[in-house]
């Protein structure tokens, strides 16, 4: 099976930009989750989506969506992005059937803001 | 609240030198739980899982109910153990992350 893949690896923005990151699931993994991860604060969870609803969410104001798609495909969106967004974004994927929560990860994309 | 912690950011330990990466859990039920490593330039993966009781790379990790542990072990540290661990608990339907420990074998 292929793995879970993250477009773009690598972005630039300036602040108040806004910017669109693209995660294809593991085929058949119905839960994706979005995380920030930075050297200072380890790896923070910010929304999971189940069969295109949301089911989890962490402590991230409202610039911070996603969604997903009926084929699992997931985006997240950050608006009027700030300094403080430099990060890696990491996408998981998940059966999350039968008890299973173990997470698939991807590559990530190195979001940068100047 | 559920929470899962690793007190140790960095750890550095010699090369043959046993290693053991703290992490404590809270909660009341019965969790589910991992140890995730991120190797440099590599994408984060899971190492090993509670429920599985195996030895990956060498590495073990008992889950301790009374005091709610799950720390993982090595006997001999290896230089290629150098990476990032990460616990996680994962119940109803929700997984969570502690915040990481670096480990950094000496040669």
């Amino acid at each position: 099976k292929a793995g879970v893949t993250q477009t773009p690896r690598y972005l630039i923005k300036t602040r108040g930009q806004q910017v669109t990151l693209s995660c294809s699931p593991i085929s058949g993994h119905r839960s994706v989750s979005w995380y920030q991860q930075t050297p200072g604060q380890g790896l923070q969870f910010l929304f999971e989506y189940f069969s295109e609803t949301q089911r989890n969410k962490g402590n991230f104001p409202g610039r911070f969506s996603g969604r997903q798609f009926s084929n699992s495909r997931s985006e997240m969106n950050v608006s009027t992005l700030e300094l403080g967004d430099s990060a890696l974004y990491l996408c998981a994927s998940s059966p999350s059937t039968g008890g299973s929560y173990e997470q698939y990860f991807g590559p990530g994309t190195r979001l940068t803001v100047t | 609240a559920q929470r899962v912690t690793q007190p140790e950011k960095l750890l550095s330990v010699f090369k043959g030198a046993p290693v053991e990466l703290k992490c404590n859990y809270s909660y009341s039920g019965s969790p589910e739980l991992f140890w995730y490593v991120q190797y440099s330039r590599q994408r984060l993966q899971l190492l090993l899982r509670h429920i599985s009781r195996e030895s990956i790379k060498g590495f073990t990790a008992d889950l301790n109910k009374g005091e709610t542990s799950f720390h993982l072990k090595k006997p001999f540290a290896q230089e290629e153990d150098s990476a990032m661990y990460y616990c996680a608990l994962a119940r109803d339907d929700k997984i969570i992350f502690g915040k990481g420990t670096r480990l950094h074998i000496l040669p």
